[in-house]
């Protein structure tokens, strides 16, 4: 069984301000991860995904997020926030298997950008 | 594009009373998943439909829990009897395919207070 830990329930930044919002999986098989950004009274959205290829992959909004087999991570980074980035991120994988087309959610990270 | 459709947005109802939820998938989307959001447990996927038929309803917790799919642009989720701890807020997405490479596209929700 999969599951996901996003390990701050809260960040509160400044705005233009770097952020990093944490990311940690466990599987006992490959698993493809995502990023998705829910705004208030929104449904999610899509920021990223890793399925393949580079480590390093770039979303929309100007995010990004590194993902590290060794240490089973998947980070989400911006490197300078806007008041308009404040919204929950939820963290997730899907495993390669037949069922993969299933999403384990983490329990979200809400980021708050503050003037 | 309209994205995804659910109706009501909010729904409050007493215990024991029947509850409808109801999606419109983007068109052209051939598949359909009906999530939980709580507090406690985060996001849950409920069952999943594929050209219309229940592909997994694993995640269904009880039998009080039905979710029907007559054709590609309406789905329903019901809840009969409903109970206080069925409160949450219940997302319907879809995307064109069936797998990890085909986006879900969320719908706003519906949030359900069962008093």
């Amino acid at each position: 069984a999969q599951s996901v830990t996003q390990l701050d329930s809260q960040v509160p930044v400044f705005e233009e301000a770097p952020v990093e919002l944490r990311c940690n999986y466990s599987s006992s098989v490959s698993v493809y991860l995502f990023w998705y950004v829910q705004y208030p009274n929104q449904g999610l959205q899509l920021l990223l995904k890793y399925l393949s290829g580079s480590t390093l992959v770039k979303g929309i909004n100007g995010f990004e997020a590194e993902f590290n087999k060794s240490q089973t991570s998947f980070h989400l980074r911006k490197p300078s926030v806007h008041i308009s980035d404040t919204a929950e991120y939820f963290c997730a994988v899907s495993d390669y298997g037949g069922s993969n087309y299933k999403l384990t959610f983490g329990k979200g990270t809400l980021l708050t950008v503050n003037p | 594009d309209a994205g995804v459709i659910q109706s009501p947005r909010h729904e409050v109802t007493e215990m024991g009373q029947e509850v409808t939820l109801r999606c419109k998938p983007i068109s052209g989307h051939n598949s359909l998943f009906w999530y939980r959001q709580t507090m406690m447990r985060g996001l849950e996927l409920l069952i999943y439909f594929n050209n219309n038929v229940p592909i997994d309803d694993s995640g269904m917790p009880e039998d009080r829990f039905s979710a029907k799919m007559p054709n590609a642009s309406f789905s329903t989720l019901k809840i009969q009897p409903s109970e206080p701890r069925d409160s949450a807020v219940y997302f319907c997405a879809s995307s064109s395919g069936t797998g990890m490479f085909d986006t879900q596209y969320f719908g706003p929700g519906t949030r359900l207070t069962v008093l």
